[in-house]
């Protein structure tokens, strides 16, 4: 299985821009990047999904090196409410099922 | 309208009590999903259900018994509650089992053991 690493914890300003970087050394070929997002006492929310290069939606951008060995979602001017928890995954086939495996992620807190 | 919705949102109950969670989504999704969240706030998958059949089934006791009536609904049965039980429940969804497909999650159940 590929495990991520991403930083516990990120602290910001509002209207800044935020960028959260997760190492998947072990990324297989077949493998997507996928980032969520938790607010407290809420599920977790598909925030974007790559497989290579960059990514774009309008809530978020994905950048993905050549050798996709790491990944960084990026928010764009981040305010309060951009407050909660993100987390990495790697796409983990599970004999082609999906599978989520769920690190630590990083909590990342945005402030006045 | 709620995507994923569970209910109860709260259950606090007794140890060695049997509960059931209740999961109903409403995208038209074929595959469901029961993750934990411990206190330590890891996410855990322990079951899924494609078109009512089960296709996941993760290292969970055998206490826990997922039942799904049809492919909207994915209810989970916990027979003897323990205080490691104590948890927090989500239920996803995503369009198909297939892997990298987004996952749609309701927003809870707050179990707690007395």
């Amino acid at each position: 299985l590929a495990k991520t690493t991403q930083p516990i914890s990120m602290d910001s300003y509002e209207g800044q821009e935020v960028n959260i970087t997760c190492s998947h050394n072990n990324i297989a070929t077949n493998d997507y990047i996928t980032w969520y997002q938790q607010f407290p006492s809420q599920g977790p929310r598909f925030i974007i999904q790559g497989y290579k290069t960059k990514v774009t939606n309008e809530v978020a951008s994905l950048f993905i090196p050549a050798d996709r060995k790491s990944s960084t979602l990026s928010l764009p001017r981040v305010s309060l409410s951009d407050t909660a928890v993100y987390y990495c995954l790697v796409g983990d086939t599970g004999g082609g099922y999906n599978k989520l495996i769920f690190g630590a992620g990083t909590r990342l807190a945005v402030h006045p | 309208d709620t995507a994923v919705s569970q209910t109860p949102k709260y259950l606090v109950t007794q140890m060695g009590n049997d509960k059931s969670i209740k999961c109903e989504q409403n995208l038209g999704h074929d595959t469901m999903y029961w993750y934990k969240q411990d206190s330590k706030k890891f996410l855990k998958i322990m079951f899924s259900y494609n078109n009512k059949e089960l296709i996941i089934n993760e290292t969970v006791p055998n206490r826990f018994s997922p039942k799904s009536p049809d492919k909207a609904h994915l209810n989970l049965h916990i027979n003897s509650l323990e205080l490691g039980d104590s948890a927090v429940y989500f239920c996803a969804s995503s369009p198909t089992g297939g892997a990298g497909q987004p996952q749609h999650f309701g927003d809870g159940t707050r179990l707690s053991i007395l």
